[in-house]
């Protein structure tokens, strides 16, 4: 079964360079979560959308910004990268935003 | 804003033995999932419970949602080397779940 996909898997950047991670969610899913895993710690909830419109936010810094497109895929958008953004980012994906959540398997930021 | 504890932190026991997670949250959820994430993996989905008082069984794996619909717990009968990896709790609301700090369990063979 297709699951989450998430790219790119690994990226590596410098303070104050800016990034963009991608997400596909499950085909037919209309909802996306994003977080933020920092080492040995829990997933923080950054943002999510539900049919292409932000539904909520968590977490998410100000330098940070996130959009869902037609096709239902999002994007993460991080500027001005900090050493503290350093993390794993995971997306997830629902139907109808009350379902359960499938994770992709993330991406590692490294930034230096 | 809504915080959603877990406890304990970190768990060791013995192949066989049992293992108990807790989470708390301060305010009433709507439901509560629970996630196993193995080292370097991603949050694997375990469960859903929604109902007040509803108790879900997994083989060995047993899920419990409280009365009141602000704790759960996750009860692992003899456990296996298999089981290791950190185990988390997420309730939330519609659109927005929080994710307990999580238990992370050691099993020894």
């Amino acid at each position: 079964a297709a699951g989450v996909i998430q790219s790119p898997r690994h990226l590596i950047k410098e303070k104050r360079e800016t990034a963009t991670l991608k997400c596909y969610p499950i085909p037919r899913h209309d909802t996306v979560y994003w977080y933020q895993q920092g080492p040995g710690q829990d997933p923080q909830f950054l943002i999510s959308f539900y049919e292409k419109m932000q539904s909520d936010k968590g977490s998410i810094p100000d330098r940070f910004s996130a959009q869902q497109f037609s096709d239902y895929h999002s994007e993460l958008n991080m500027s001005s990268l900090e050493l503290g953004d350093s993390a794993l980012y995971f997306c997830a994906s629902s139907w109808g935003g009350r379902e359960t959540q499938y994770f992709g398997p993330g991406t590692r930021l490294l930034v230096l | 804003g809504q915080q959603v504890m877990q406890i304990p932190q970190y768990q060791h026991v013995q192949e066989g033995e049992d293992f108990t997670t807790y989470c708390n949250s301060s305010t009433t959820l709507s439901n509560i999932q629970w996630y196993k994430q193995r080292p370097g993996g991603h949050p694997v989905f375990l469960i859903q419970l929604v109902k007040s008082g509803e108790v879900k069984k997994q083989k060995r794996l047993t899920f419990q949602f409280g009365e009141a619909k602000k704790n759960s717990s996750l009860h692992i009968t003899a456990t296996q080397t298999t089981d290791v990896g950190t185990y988390f709790c997420a309730g939330g609301n519609f659109n927005k779940f929080y994710f307990g700090s999580g238990t992370k369990l050691n099993v020894k063979p």
